[in-house]
């Protein structure tokens, strides 16, 4: 099936610095590829989406300035979490979709927990 | 825009109960999926639902898809410990491909 491998599953960074998350999927080419985050005892908020080659999609409210994400290939996408603010801290989970998977397209990393000190 | 409405947002039971959750929309989607995410880990598939009316079994559990399209419950039978979670229902919305995602229901299931 298909797998996507995030990383790293946990950082711990100062504030005002930049983190960068990855993610990527191992055994399939990932034209579309989703970013999330998770506040404590909530749900799943999509951020933005990226496709291949092309910009992201930043969802209403979500700074495209501060996450910014990079979709350059077909097995890798990032999110850099730029001057990053204890109120960044969250989990960050990224699902990625490849042509033809139908609902099994829609599989998601292990997670990113973030905490800004 | 759309919303899934998810309940009970929190649920405590024992160990061999059967446990019961469900999801309501105010708008139809086409394809519902149920979820479910341990703790520290993205969130693993268990169904897929197609069909208006469409019940699924996988295990222990079973879901179905309402009649309108908008809305499905989970059930989950005879209970264990690693049942232990939050399940989330998902809607694919069909004009952008997005999830669309339940608030969640946290399980806990006492030994």
């Amino acid at each position: 099936g298909a797998v996507v491998s995030q990383h790293p599953s946990r950082v711990i960074c100062k504030s005002g610095t930049s983190v960068k998350i990855e993610c990527r999927s191992l055994d399939f080419q990932a034209t579309t590829m989703f970013w999330y985050r998770q506040f404590p005892k909530q749900s799943l908020m999509l951020m933005a989406t990226s496709n291949e080659g092309s910009k992201a999609t930043y969802e209403q409210g979500v700074e495209k300035d501060k996450f910014l994400i990079n979709h350059a290939s077909l097995t890798l996408s990032t999110l850099t979490v730029t001057s990053a603010h204890p109120e960044d801290s969250s989990f960050y989970i990224c699902s990625a979709r490849g042509p033809g998977q139908g609902v099994y397209g829609y599989t998601f990393g292990s997670g990113t927990r973030l905490t800004v000190v | 825009g759309q919303q899934l409405n998810q309940s009970p947002q929190s649920m405590f039971i024992q160990e061999g109960e059967d446990v019961s959750m469900n999801c309501t929309s105010s708008s139809i989607f086409n394809t519902w999926l149920w979820y479910k995410q341990d703790p520290g880990e993205g969130p693993v598939l268990l169904i897929a639902l197609y069909k208006a009316g469409e019940l699924t079994s996988n295990g222990r559990l079973t879901a179905q898809f309402g009649i309108t399209r908008k809305d499905s419950f989970l059930n989950i039978s005879a209970s264990i410990p690693s049942d232990v979670g939050i399940y989330f229902c998902a809607g694919i919305s069909g004009n952008t491909g997005k999830l669309i995602f339940g608030q969640g229901t946290t399980l806990q299931v006492k030994p």
